[in-house]
């Protein structure tokens, strides 16, 4: 079963952040969170990881809560292109097995 | 990022043939890579592990005959669908790491094969 959860679908409109939380409650201490998404029929792209400090990339922000029990994906201002499923996953090595949850559903609308 | 490319893209057979699926690290080498399911409206599901020069891991439910995985070098793994019915139509898309095992490599996704069997 997959190590996290994730509302299963948000709408955003253009322009605005979007705000995507993920619950990871029994992460264990050498496991990063990390952040995917798919666009309809194409191979999931990632967008961006951390173990306990915040991130920033040129697509997105993560925070991650002082407990590692959370976490947000930031995408500062959203844009129709933004529309996807986006999967938060856990991980600890890259060996490791990365089992997908249903993600969350974004709908960035006009 | 680096770059895991997949071939075909997209391919119809008729039931009962074997269809190989490519996957390939274009500019990085991949000790371990996996290979996902995606069926329509449903998440990824993995399939198997692929290890180099060594034999695939397959997950509970997935039948190892009729999946074969080989990955012969550290750039390629294929996977053959044998014998195959409508219901293996689906998405399937594979992943590969360019690190050294950590946690901080980063797992790059192929932009998916879709299997149709008529």
């Amino acid at each position: 079963d997959a190590k996290t959860t994730q509302p299963p679908s948000m709408d955003c409109a253009e322009g605005r952040a979007a705000n995507l939380p993920c619950n990871h409650s029994t992460i264990s201490g050498n496991e990063y969170v990390y952040w995917y998404r798919q666009i309809h029929s194409q191979g999931p792209q990632y967008i961006i990881h951390g173990l306990k400090n915040n991130e920033t990339n040129e697509m997105a922000s993560l925070i991650i809560t002082e407990d590692r029990k959370s976490s947000t994906l930031i995408l500062p201002h959203a844009t129709l292109r933004d529309t996807a499923v986006y999967y938060c996953i856990v991980r600890g090595t890259s060996y490791d097995k990365v089992i997908f949850g249903p993600g969350t559903s974004l709908s960035v609308i006009p | 990022g680096a770059v895991v490319s997949q071939h075909p893209s997209r391919v119809i057979c008729k039931s009962g043939t074997s269809v190989k699926i490519e996957c390939r690290s274009l500019d990085f080498q991949a000790t371990t890579m996996f290979w996902y399911r995606q069926f329509p409206k449903q998440s990824l599901m993995l399939m198997a592990t692929s290890n180099e020069g060594s034999k695939a891991t397959y997950e509970q439910g997935v039948e190892k005959d009729k999946f074969l995985i080989n990955h012969a070098s550290l750039t390629l793994s294929t996977l053959t669908v044998t014998s195959a019915h409508p219901e293996d139509s689906s998405f399937y898309i594979c992943s590969a790491s360019d690190g050294q095992g950590t946690g901080t490599d980063t797992q790059y996704f192929g932009p998916g094969t879709r299997l149709t069997v008529l």
